[in-house]
């Protein structure tokens, strides 16, 4: 079964470092998605790739992906204490749209 | 801006209770979906539901769980003998396409004791 599966499983950087999350997945796959949890919360959404797209940016987000190595990444540039969170990726395959997560990563971001 | 909403934020059951989690989706999405997350893990799918029918479940997905969209607005989950391995956050998602965003809810975070 295809499955996201991210790393690090932590990170820890200073404010206005960038920080990188890479997640790997098994099978062929429709889109990629990331969200962002807070400690608790819920997830939010941050940004859809689709299969045949390799870069996407939004604000100081950027996400690729790469369909030959079954791979993507996350970067968030100058970072904040407020992105302190969970990151997951979650693919989305070709039966009735569901999404497989991965075990995410959680990010913290020192002031 | 649209958004999912999940009633109650919180419920607490003794073991062996019914219960219902409520979701209004996004108005004019199609595809909704219920997925658990064990606290400390991911989140793990549990059903979709197109087309007032359940398109795919997952193994988590027994008997003693139901999905409903009894009118046009709420989705509905309801385990109908809570085990305390129930316990978990609860989220309905909705998309509008099969391949668009999925949208989540805040959750429902079931306690049973």
């Amino acid at each position: 079964s295809q499955q996201g599966e991210e790393d690090p499983q932590a990170l820890s950087i200073q404010e206005g470092e960038n920080a990188t999350m890479n997640c790997s997945y098994k099978t062929s796959i429709n889109n990629l998605q990331w969200y962002r949890q807070n400690s608790g919360r819920g997830l939010v959404h941050l940004i859809l790739i689709r299969s045949n797209e390799r870069e996407k940016h939004s604000g100081r987000l950027r996400v690729t992906l790469d369909t030959s190595k079954k791979s993507s990444s996350l970067l968030i540039t100058a970072s904040r204490a407020a992105d302190t969170a969970s990151y997951f990726c979650a693919t989305d395959g070709t039966n009735a749209g569901k999404s497989t997560f991965g075990d995410g990563t959680t990010l913290t971001v020192k002031p | 801006e649209p958004e999912v909403t999940q009633t109650p934020s919180h419920q607490v059951t003794q073991m062996g209770q019914e219960v219902i989690l409520r979701c209004v989706p996004i108005s004019n999405h199609l595809y909704f979906y219920w997925y658990r997350q064990i606290l400390g893990q991911k989140v793990e799918f549990l059903v979709s539901f197109y087309n007032n029918e359940i398109s795919e479940k997952s193994e988590i997905f027994d008997d003693q769980f139901s999905v409903e969209r009894p009118d046009g607005s709420n989705f509905t989950l309801k385990i109908r003998s809570t085990k305390l391995e129930d316990s978990a956050m609860y989220f309905c998602a909705s998309r509008g396409e099969t391949y668009n965003e999925q949208f989540f809810g805040p959750g429902t975070r079931l306690t049973v004791l």
